[in-house]
Parts: structure tokens; sequence; C-alpha cells
């Protein structure tokens, strides 16, 4: 499996938005609608913030929201805040494999 | 609740095999639609799939790491065991357990573990 292709980094200032891509194929992406996001804050393990596309786990504030169109999946955060600083993963079910991105380093200015 | 821990060695010798144990509560692996995977995560690096086993016992690898990797699971004792043959000083990393939701329209990591730092070291 190949790695889902993602920004190396995003950045924003408090209360704006942002969107985060998620690059794959038809093999995973284009294929299955379940694309998942993770946050990851420095020595922490992930965080499950986005299932199945566009579903957020309970808990996760409705700031997170995911979509997806043909073969990329985005995340995007309304409302910026300094927590939200962190790395973000895409993830995606490949048949008989899981793939997931490169990572994405998301600052608040 | 649902917890995951892993144990292990914290440093492997070039050319050893490296047994991880998943040892995990909250849930039965052998209930339908749950599964336990690996994924490792080099220093400063991004997450990197590994194995997965589900609650049939069906076994998944990653493509480039296929030949050396072995996964299984001791439903009894609530454990998965990951081993991973030929350590290289590239293999160091921190490995994670986590629990997998699958099904027909799921698929997806919902509990993680602390991860446990593996390095490779002569």
């Amino acid at each position: 499996q190949s790695a889902l292709t993602q920004p190396a980094s995003v950045s924003g200032s408090p209360g704006q938005s942002i969107t985060i891509s998620c690059t794959g194929t038809s093999s995973d992406v284009g294929s299955y609608n379940l694309v998942s996001w993770y946050q990851q804050h420095p020595g922490k393990a992930p965080k499950l913030m986005i299932y199945e596309g566009s579903k957020r786990p309970s808990g996760v504030s409705n700031r997170f929201s995911g979509s997806k169109s043909g073969n990329t999946a985005s995340l995007t955060i309304s409302g910026l805040q300094a927590e939200d600083e962190a790395d973000y993963y895409c993830c995606s079910y490949a048949g008989s494999s899981t793939s997931f991105g490169g990572g994405t380093k998301l600052t608040v200015l | 609740q649902v917890t995951l821990r892993e144990s292990g060695p914290a440093l492997v010798k070039p050319t050893q095999t490296l047994t991880l144990t998943c040892t995990f509560s909250g849930f039965s692996l052998s209930t339908s639609g749950m599964c336990v995977s690996w994924v490792r995560q080099p220093p400063g690096k991004a997450l990197e799939w590994l194995a997965l086993i589900d609650w049939d016992d069906d076994k998944y690898y990653s493509t480039s790491l296929k030949t050396r990797l072995t996964i299984s699971k001791d439903t009894s004792k609530n454990q998965v065991v990951l081993t991973m043959t030929n350590m290289d000083p590239v293999d160091t990393a921190t490995y994670y357990c986590a629990r997998i939701i699958s099904g027909y329209d799921s698929y997806y990591f919902d509990y993680w573990g602390q991860g446990t730092l593996v390095t490779v070291s002569s």
C-alpha cells in the first residue's frame, strides 16, 4: 500500500478555518467511504477525530468536519483554537490493507 | 472502559526478533467487528500501519513488511502479540496497538495504547 498524500504543513490564525487534504487512489480513498482522521499532540497517542469520512466521535468538537470528493478526502477545522495545534493524519481502508497519510502539522499563529 | 497497553523490550539488537504484547480490556476480540492493529511511528515521522487481527482470527499485514511480521491473539488473556524478525536500526520507532472497529461500512481506530518506544542498536 502507498501512503496517502497530505500537505506537510498548514497554518491559520485563531478563529479562522483551515482545510487539510488527503489524496489517495481509486484503490483506497476513492473506493471506500472509510477515511478517518487522527489528531496527535507531541508525545501523545493519536486521537480519532473523524471516521467514515464525516462522522464525529462523541466528545469531538463540531468545529471538526470531514468530506470526500473522488480520491481526495478533506478535514476542515473551523474557529481555530490554540489547542488545535497538532499533527493530523488521514487513514483509509484499502481492501486487505490500511494506508496512513504522511501527516500535516497544523500551526495556530 | 476500553484500554490498551503495549509491552516489550525498549532495546533490541540488529538482526534480533522483536516481540510486542498488547494487553487490552473493555472489549472482547471474539466479538464480531472487533480488531486489534499495530501501528508504528519512527521519531519525527509519520504513522505506519503494520498488521491487523480480527475477531475471526483473520490476519492482514503491511505489504512491505509482511515477510517479517506475525500477529496472533490469545482471546482468553485479552492479548495480541506482534513479532517482527530481523530488526534493523530503521525499525526504531514508537509502536502502538489500537482497536479497530470493522464492518461493512465501518473501519476506524477508536482506541489507542500509549505506545512503546523500541530502539534498535548494537
